[in-house]
């Protein structure tokens, strides 16, 4: 089956600074989604984008299918963006990576 | 547009046992997924439903099964249930077919003394 890596594991930010998290997939997938985990433990959905690159205000993310990774950009990070962010792909059922932790210090 | 609702949000079970869990999904979603979340194992997929017939099933033992009705609600079982199956449980919709995007509950947080 399909293996999905994320990097990094682990990511603390000050207030105001940029990321880049990255999502890479052991085969090719037709369905790709970015997913921030909220402290309840709810899955809300950021990017459905199996390619091509998408913007919704601070966040964007960038999916090159060809070359099997996608890439989630979050800039001037602020605390409230601070959680676990998944990435999911498949060829039917979304396969998860382990997620990327991530803390923004105020 | 109401979201995907699981219910009971929290569950406390005793070993051997068996649960039962609901999911109402996004209205006009036929197809409804289940996903098990442990600290260890992570996101895991147990099975998919779409117009009332399993189609995807996870690696999972034979305790957890699921079911879907007509109205695509889903279901899921987990009977005799060991210490290991404390989890967050979470069900995802999408609309099936050749529309992927899935949207998930708020889970079941299940834990079994």
């Amino acid at each position: 089956g399909i293996q999905v890596e994320q990097s990094p594991p682990d990511l603390i930010l000050q207030e105001g600074a940029n990321s880049t998290l990255r999502c890479n997939f052991s085969d090719s997938v037709n369905n790709l989604q970015w997913f921030h985990q909220n402290p309840w433990g709810q899955l809300i959905n950021l990017f459905y984008i199996p390619s091509g690159t998408k913007q919704n205000g601070r966040l964007s993310a960038t999916t090159v299918a060809t070359e099997r990774y996608s890439l989630l950009y979050i800039s001037s990070s602020q605390t409230t963006d601070s959680g676990v962010y998944f990435c999911g792909g498949s060829q039917g059922n979304l396969i998860f990576g382990k997620g990327t932790k991530l803390s923004v210090k105020p | 547009k109401a979201g995907v609702t699981q219910t009971p949000r929290y569950l406390i079970k005793t070993r051997g046992q068996q649960v039962t869990l609901s999911c109402s999904p996004i209205s006009g979603h036929r197809s409804v997924s289940w996903y098990q979340q442990t600290p260890g194992q992570g996101l895991q997929f147990l099975f998919e439903y779409f117009s009332e017939t399993q189609r995807n099933k996870g690696n999972f033992p034979g305790r957890f099964s699921g079911r879907q009705f007509s109205n695509s609600r889903s279901e899921m079982n987990v009977s005799t249930l060991e210490l290991g199956d404390s989890a967050l449980y979470l069900c995802a919709s999408s609309l099936g077919g050749s529309v992927l995007e899935a949207f998930f509950g708020q889970g079941t947080r299940l834990t079994v003394v």
